[in-house]
């Protein structure tokens, strides 16, 4: 059965760092695409980027672009989204999903990240 | 980017009514297109791929057409089960784009 499993919700404040895990199972992690998707409180989906974790190729949306690191580490079957400097208007949750034969086929069930003074 | 746009944003219909979904995209993207369900508090679902192409495990009531800029999803037959917001995303070009989503509701 092919799972991702994110990691828990995050409570942080302004211009701390942070990095959230999603690692997936049931299937051969290297070969498939990653992506992430941002869900602002009580809004729609927006795609970040991917990672290929066979070789680390990243493709970020240019809305994303700087503001976030996308890594991965296929000897654990794991991808990872880090912050630098987070701010308030990060506060959302993200979610990580598999990029299938089109679309993102499975997805974790998220985690939510909020950044509070 | 391309623009994706769904109507309506919301629609309220009774249970067993045909419920059809629109979405456009600001230019061509042939039948690159995906369907999400999202129930409220839980992740998206990928229901439809390709534009036409029921995912696996998905009932047969969901089927999506069209291609180029104008796709539609149907729920033929609208079941209590269906409450929820659902998305259209090109994949035909980075950025993925998603639409603003359309919330179903039952009257």
């Amino acid at each position: 059965e092919v799972q991702l499993v994110q990691s828990g919700a995050e409570v942080k404040k302004p211009g701390e760092s942070l990095k959230i895990s999603c690692k997936g199972s049931g299937y051969s992690f290297s070969t498939y695409w990653i992506g992430w998707v941002r869900q602002m409180p009580g809004k729609g989906l927006e795609w970040m980027g991917f990672i290929f974790p066979a070789d680390s190729d990243i493709t970020y949306s240019p809305s994303f672009q700087g503001q976030v690191t996308f890594s991965a580490d296929k000897s654990i079957n794991s991808a990872y989204l880090q912050w630098n400097s987070l701010k308030a208007s990060d506060t959302a949750i993200y979610y990580c999903a598999r990029r299938g034969l089109g679309g993102f086929d499975f997805w974790g069930q998220g985690t939510l990240v909020t950044v509070s003074s | 980017d391309i623009q994706m746009t769904q109507s309506p944003s919301s629609l309220s219909a009774f249970v067993g009514d045909r419920v059809t979904i629109t979405c456009r995209a600001s230019q061509s993207i042939s039948r690159y297109l995906n369907w999400y369900q999202q129930k409220p508090g839980k992740a998206p679902m990928l229901l439809i791929h390709d534009a036409g192409s029921l995912q696996s495990g998905v009932p047969s009531r969901f089927s999506g057409s069209g291609s180029g800029t104008d796709f539609t999803l149907t729920i033929s037959s609208l079941q209590p089960e269906d409450i929820a917001t659902y998305y259209c995303q090109q994949s035909q070009r980075s950025p993925w784009t998603f639409g603003q989503g359309t919330k179903v509701e039952i009257k």
